[in-house]
Formats: C-alpha cells, sequence, structure tokens
C-alpha cells in the first residue's frame, strides 16, 4: 500500500506572510508527483507536474520541489493573498508511468488566509 | 478552456437503490478515470478506463460498481446497491495520451440514506 502523507493538515496564515507545505511519498518506483490546488465546489487544478529529482517549479507566487531520492516534495506560496485559501492536495504516480495508472493522494493541506 | 463536467452536482439516494453518475472527459482525451473521497479521507482511486474497457482498478471497486462509455463523449459510474458507506465526493478525470496530467471534474456528492 502506497503512503502518501501531508502536512501540516491545516494551516492559518496572515495575508502577505509567505507559507510552505510538505508532501511526503516512497522514493521507490518513483515517476511523477503531481500538485493540485482544490476550492469546494470546483475542480481540482493542477498546479504541478514534477517528474525530476532536483525539479523546482513556479507558477506566479507558488512554487515547488521535488526530491525523489528522499521522497518529499514542497510548495511554497510567496506573500499570501486571500484568494489562495484552498486545500493543496499532492498525489503521486509511480510504476511505469503507464496512461492508465491511478494517482494515489494526500489528504492535502487546508489552507486559510487571514485578512 | 476544455473542461471535464460532472451531473448531478448532488445526488440522493435510499440504500439498495442504484445510481449512475455521468461525466463528460475533454474531448480529444483517451485515458477516464473514477475517483472517490469519503468525507475527512483522502481521495481514492477506483478505475481507469481506456480503448473502452477497465485498465486498472482498485480494491474498492467491487462487483457492485461498473464503468461504461455508451457514446463518444460520455462516461459513467453505476453503482449497483448503494451502501451507507457509498456516501462520498466522486471525481471524474481525463488525460490525453502523452500526458501525465489528469484533468479532474467538479464532482458529484452521493449521498446514500
Amino acid at each position: 500500500i502506497l503512503n502518501v502523507e501531508q502536512s501540516p493538515q491545516s494551516l492559518h496564515v496572515q495575508e502577505g506572510d509567505s507559507t510552505n507545505f510538505t508532501c511526503s511519498f516512497p522514493s521507490s518506483n518513483f515517476y511523477a508527483l503531481h500538485w493540485y490546488r482544490w476550492e469546494t465546489a470546483k475542480s481540482p487544478e493542477a498546479l504541478f507536474v514534477m517528474t525530476l529529482n532536483g525539479d523546482e517549479k513556479k507558477k506566479g507566487r507558488i512554487s515547488a520541489t521535488l526530491n525523489t531520492k528522499e521522497g518529499y516534495s514542497y510548495l511554497y506560496i510567496k506573500g499570501s493573498q486571500p484568494e489562495d485559501s484552498a486545500t493543496y492536495l499532492c498525489a503521486f504516480f509511480g510504476g511505469s508511468g503507464g496512461g492508465a495508472d491511478g494517482l494515489t493522494f494526500g489528504k492535502g493541506t487546508h489552507l486559510i488566509i487571514q485578512p | 478552456e476544455p473542461e471535464v463536467t460532472q451531473t448531478p452536482s448532488h445526488q440522493v439516494t435510499q440504500m439498495g437503490q442504484e445510481v449512475i453518475l455521468r461525466c463528460v472527459p475533454i474531448s480529444n482525451h483517451l485515458y477516464f478515470y473514477w475517483y472517490r473521497q469519503i468525507l475527512g479521507q483522502k481521495v481514492e482511486f477506483l478505475v481507469s478506463f481506456y480503448n473502452n474497457e477497465i485498465s486498472e482498478k482498485s480494491e474498492i471497486f467491487d462487483d457492485q460498481f461498473s464503468v461504461e462509455r455508451p457514446d463518444g463523449s460520455n462516461f459513467t459510474l453505476k453503482i449497483r446497491s448503494t451502501k451507507l458507506e457509498d456516501s462520498a465526493m466522486y471525481f471524474c478525470a481525463s488525460k490525453s495520451g502523452r500526458a501525465i496530467e489528469q484533468f479532474f471534474g467538479p464532482g458529484t456528492r452521493l449521498t446514500v440514506l
């Protein structure tokens, strides 16, 4: 059974502050790590798909790093805004990367930005 | 921008009834998935579908579940005889042939009474 863990489970951050949270995943049989942003009643929105050890990706104020050897990824948000409030999900994609493989999700980090 | 759509957004049913959850994947995508999230738990993979057949399924996807692509656009999940523990948010996802990224719909919240 694959174990994908995210911490913390929830986080309250003041508007303007920067924050980060963690996803840990199996270091063996790794193919890709996904980050999704999910607001209630909306579709989970893909932020990043990361495949290479040492990968760093950036989208506006949000960035992510990947360490496949030790099995963790960090998501960073710089200068948090109220619209960043959401649940951030990471998902592990393993094996051969065959198209039919399902994703294994963490429980998510629920981020609340306080004005 | 193309998106995955799901209907209904909320379904309430009595235990033992059959339900069909509907999804319209992104039009040129080839791989289709169902996931579910029981309240307070992780999103869990149920099944993947490619080339008009099931490719992979999890332990959750037992004989009471079935999937179908009845025409060129819809992808459905049928639960034959619903149980209380089937209450969950059900997500459909799709992806194109080469990409790794899966695109998700907004989910159907199923409540079994």
